[in-house]
């Protein structure tokens, strides 16, 4: 049972439009949701994340949107470069006391492609 | 179809002892990658093996070794474990390697290590 669903396994923009990835959830303990960068021949990297307490935040081009009554979280990048084809994962975890990530959860990735 | 299985999903071991991990992954994945995941750090890439052979490594120690089985499972070793080394562990699985851009990567649940 896939808790975490990234819908959309590839996804193509214009270069210089906005990127909309999105991510459902269907576990209501979730309350910590991060977003990984993947390039071929590298491990993800982590890109962005949000806590259930915010609905939005925003680094840069990036920005994550939480909707918590829907349990769907997207992330916009805006304006849209060609640096930007990779694998995006979307995760989810339910926040230790020790901030250890307990039961991260991630989604099987949507493939960004921007085309020139 | 059963996903991805860590074993053990815990672990403790002390300080200069050693750990195998073991990673079983989706029926006819030949791909298995593995990644470490520490607070504040998102994951980093171990490394990846497919059919048997190391295809990838990432920036870690020797102490850090892995192996892959002609059934696809998939074993790593820490030795001499460190304070630095409690992480969670997580392996994926995937129908072509992963570090090859191809196929989407299934993540199992993870070994939690912690090192006293």
């Amino acid at each position: 049972d896939q808790q975490v669903k990234q819908n959309s396994p590839s996804l193509s923009v214009q270069e210089g439009r906005i990127s909309i990835l999105n991510c459902d959830y269907t576990n209501s303990m979730f309350d910590y949701f991060l977003w990984y960068k993947k390039y071929p021949a590298e491990g993800p990297t982590f890109l962005i994340s949000i806590s259930s307490i915010k609905d939005k935040n925003e680094d840069g081009r990036f920005t994550v949107f939480l909707n918590k009554s829907a349990k769907h979280l997207s992330l916009h990048i805006v304006p849209s470069q060609p640096g930007d084809s990779a694998v995006y994962f979307c995760a989810a975890s339910v926040v230790g006391a020790n901030f250890g990530n307990e039961k991260l959860t991630f989604g099987t990735g949507t493939r960004l492609t921007i085309i020139p | 179809k059963a996903g991805v299985t860590q074993t053990p999903r815990y672990l403790i071991k002390t300080r200069g002892q050693q750990v195998t991990l073991s990673c079983s992954p989706i029926s006819g994945h030949r791909s298995v990658s593995w990644y470490q995941q520490t607070p504040g750090q998102g994951l980093q890439f171990l490394f990846e093996y497919f059919s048997e052979t190391q295809r990838n490594k990432g920036n870690f120690p020797g102490r850090f070794s892995g192996r892959q089985f002609s059934n696809s499972r998939s074993e790593m070793n820490v030795s001499t474990l460190e304070l630095g080394d409690s992480a969670l562990y997580l392996c994926a699985s995937s129908l072509a390697p992963a570090s090859g851009g191809g196929g989407e990567q299934f993540f199992g649940p993870g070994t939690r290590l912690t090192v006293l």
